[in-house]
C-alpha cells in the first residue's frame, strides 16, 4: 500500500531533550516535506527537500533541522525543544511533476513539550 | 511569509445543501490546491488548480482558479455527512513551497 508513515504518533518530552521524529514514503517520491498544524493557523511548512541532499526552509523553520541522506527518509529533527514547538506535525511527499503541490501526507504526530 | 485568508471559518449546515468556501491573498499564486482533512488523519488532496480562470470539477466539488491568481473557490454540492472535515486551501508559489489557509471546520447535520 502507498503511504507515508511517521513515528512516533505522540510524543511527550520535556524541554531541551533532543528528539527526533521519523518520515518514510514507499512511493519513490523525490519531493518530503514537514508541516506543523495549530489552531486557527492551518499548516505551516518547516522544511522541504526537492531530493536527495537537497533541502529549503519553509516558512516556519527556527528550531528545527533535517536531513535527506536517503529518497524514502526525511527525519525532523528537534535540537532543543521548547513548549512552543508542541503542535500536530504532519510529513508530506509528492513526485515533485507540476511543482511538488500535490502531496500525500502521513497520519500526524502530536508532539508536547513540557 | 506569505498569507491566505479563508472563509468562513467554520459552517454547520444540513445534509443535501451546497456549501461555498473561499480563499484569497494579497499575493500571487502559479497553483491554488483544495484538501480536506478527517479528524485524526492527514490533509488529502481534493483539487488542483494549475491555469488562472480554470474551473474543474471532482464529483460532487467544484474549484475555480481566479483570474487575478490571488483567490480561489471550493463548492460542494449536495452535501452528505461524510463531507464533515476542514477544508484547506493552498497555493503555491515557488517549487516546493506550499501556503495553506486557516482551514473551514463544515459540520453537515443529518
Amino acid at each position: 500500500e502507498a503511504q507515508v508513515t511517521q513515528n512516533p504518533r505522540y510524543l511527550i518530552t520535556v524541554t531541551g531533550k533532543k528528539l527526533t521524529v521519523t518520515c518514510s514514503q514507499n512511493m519513490n517520491h523525490e519531493y518530503m516535506s514537514w508541516y506543523r498544524q495549530d489552531p486557527g493557523l492551518g499548516l505551516r511548512q518547516i522544511y522541504y527537500s526537492m531530493n536527495v541532499e537537497v533541502t529549503d526552509k519553509g516558512d516556519v523553520p527556527e528550531g528545527y533541522k533535517v536531513s535527506r541522506k536517503e529518497k524514502r527518509n526525511f527525519p525532523l529533527i528537534l535540537e532543543s525543544p521548547s513548549p512552543n514547538q508542541t503542535s500536530l506535525y504532519f510529513c508530506a511527499s509528492s513526485t515533485g511533476q507540476g511543482g511538488g503541490y500535490e502531496q500525500f501526507f502521513g497520519p500526524g504526530t502530536r508532539l508536547t513539550v513540557l | 511569509g506569505q498569507q491566505l485568508n479563508q472563509s468562513p471559518q467554520s459552517m454547520f449546515i444540513q445534509e443535501g445543501e451546497d456549501v461555498s468556501m473561499n480563499c484569497t491573498s494579497s499575493s500571487i499564486f502559479n497553483t491554488w490546491l483544495w484538501y480536506k482533512q478527517d479528524p485524526g488523519e492527514g490533509p488529502v488532496l481534493l483539487i488542483a488548480l494549475y491555469k488562472a480562470g480554470e474551473l474543474t470539477s471532482n464529483g460532487r466539488l467544484t474549484a475555480q482558479f481566479g483570474i487575478t491568481r490571488k483567490d480561489s473557490f471550493l463548492n460542494i454540492s449536495a452535501s452528505i455527512p461524510s463531507d464533515v472535515g476542514i477544508y484547506f486551501c493552498a497555493g503555491g508559489t515557488s517549487y516546493g513551497k506550499l501556503t495553506f489557509g486557516q482551514g473551514t471546520i463544515l459540520t453537515v447535520h443529518p
